[in-house]
């Protein structure tokens, strides 16, 4: 499957425990990108990085939410004592080198769904 | 302000019809300008780029007006498999601000 790679599909915490979501992009993609969906709502924009770095992350909250993207191996979006409303879908996207603006194409992730009991 | 308003619908048409989704941007800084698709509780996917000069892909149309900062999706002849949710896109910074998106339902 050469698509975009989330686990684990589903993760379900109590609050103050931690989240760990991972990434592998398409092969050939060196863009990663995270959103977050909550409920009934549209996706908003978390974090841009590249490998070993982080391009963007004013979409990231101040406190407990980390992202990284190593040289090897899947980005992980990471959440330290995860509250109830930290309860969403987090996608995934890569872009190839190409550059989003002259396609418009992010290939998503089928998602991870946290629920924060 | 969002930087990406739509109208959420729901927009229940009958098969055969045609609908018309609008979506305006305040941020006239952006570039490039997108339609996605999402169906329940899954990824989006990208349906189409919207060019100011208007640009078809069979029964889908879109339009891009620079002046008044709106865009626009008209779809024709309504499907069943058309019902989703349709997210308006724009780009910012080198990454694409979605919309909320507009839920389209085609019935019987």
């Amino acid at each position: 499957n050469a698509g975009v790679m989330q686990n684990p599909r589903h993760l379900v915490r109590r609050r103050g425990q931690e989240a760990r979501l991972r990434c592998s992009p398409m092969k050939g993609h060196s863009h990663v990108y995270w959103y977050r969906q909550l409920p009934e709502e549209g996706l908003k924009f978390m974090v841009y990085l590249q490998k070993e770095n982080i391009i963007d992350e004013s979409g990231m909250p101040k406190e407990r939410f980390s992202a990284e993207f190593p040289k090897e191996g899947p980005s992980i979006l990471r959440i330290q004592q995860v509250v109830r409303g930290d309860s969403a879908a987090y996608f995934c996207a890569s872009s190839g080198t190409s550059g989003i603006q002259n396609t418009g194409e992010l290939f998503f992730g089928e998602g991870s769904r946290l629920t924060v009991l | 302000r969002k930087e990406v308003e739509q109208d959420p619908g729901p927009f229940n048409v009958p098969e055969g019809a045609t609908v018309a989704f609008n979506c305006t941007y305040s941020n006239s800084a952006s570039q490039s300008f997108f339609w996605y698709r999402q169906d329940c509780r899954k990824e989006p996917k990208l349906l189409m780029s919207v060019y100011s000069s208007g640009n078809e892909d069979g029964r889908f149309t879109a339009q891009l007006n620079r002046a008044s900062q709106y865009i626009s999706l008209l779809i024709r002849d309504s499907k069943l498999s058309d019902s989703a949710t349709y997210l308006c896109v724009g780009d910012s910074s080198y990454k694409l601000i979605f919309g909320s998106g507009t839920r389209l339902l085609v019935r019987p």
